[in-house]
């Protein structure tokens, strides 16, 4: 089976930097997602990760470590329309490849 | 708007009756994946199918069975409701099947009184 552990809820300031960080455990790794979720509306798609290192698109990056078995997302200049829900998502290799899906992270951002 | 559209967007109905919900994927995905999302349970995975074919099931219930038709939309059947069934149901779409990126549809809110 998969543990996908994030932090529940995490708050921080217009403009500022925020990383949220995801664990986990599984046997055999085949991708890593980071999903952002506004309350009440579908998942969108911010990035994929499946080699160690770090992505960055425009204020998301998303970094991966395989060894550690450890991402983490990181939104910059925050803005208040970045207040939603942030989904870690696993996929294992062989088997089922469906990613599995952690509990998100609602994020706050406040003046 | 990520070009999976679901259908309907709200339905409320009462226990033991028997809903369908309908995706249809984006253009060019054979891909649709179903999940149900609840306050206490996170987005749970319940079926996938590939050109109209299963190929895995999650934690889907017994009382609840989907389909993928030949122009690839699919329909998410749930009978003989049951008060925690009360949930968001999205549908997700992608290319080429296992690896893909999901893109979710805007999801259906099934009230169950």
């Amino acid at each position: 089976g998969q543990n996908i552990d994030q932090p529940t809820e995490m708050t921080a300031t217009e403009g500022a930097i925020v990383q949220i960080n995801c664990t986990y455990q599984t046997s055999g790794f085949n991708g890593l997602f980071w999903y952002q979720q506004h309350a009440g509306e579908a998942p969108t798609f911010l990035s994929y990760n499946v080699l160690d290192g770090l992505e960055e698109k425009g204020r998301f990056s998303s970094f991966l470590s395989r060894s550690k078995g450890y991402s983490y997302l990181l939104l910059k200049e925050l803005q208040m329309k970045d207040s939603a829900s942030y989904l870690c998502a696993v996929r294992r290799s062989g088997g089922s490849y469906i990613p599995t899906f952690g509990r998100g992270t609602s994020l706050i951002v406040h003046p | 708007d990520s070009g999976v559209t679901q259908t309907p967007k709200h339905l409320i109905t009462a226990t033991g009756q028997r809903v369908t919900l309908r995706c249809s994927p984006r253009s060019g995905d054979l891909s649709v994946y179903w999940y149900q999302q609840s306050l206490d349970q996170g987005l749970q995975f319940l079926i996938h199918y590939y050109n109209g074919e299963e190929r895995a099931k999650g934690n889907i219930l017994e009382r609840f069975s989907a389909q993928q038709f030949p122009d690839l939309h699919s329909e998410l059947n749930l009978s003989s409701l049951e008060l925690g069934d009360s949930a968001l149901y999205f549908c997700a779409s992608g290319t080429r099947g296992p690896g893909d990126t999901q893109y979710f549809g805007p999801g259906t809110r099934l009230t169950v009184l």
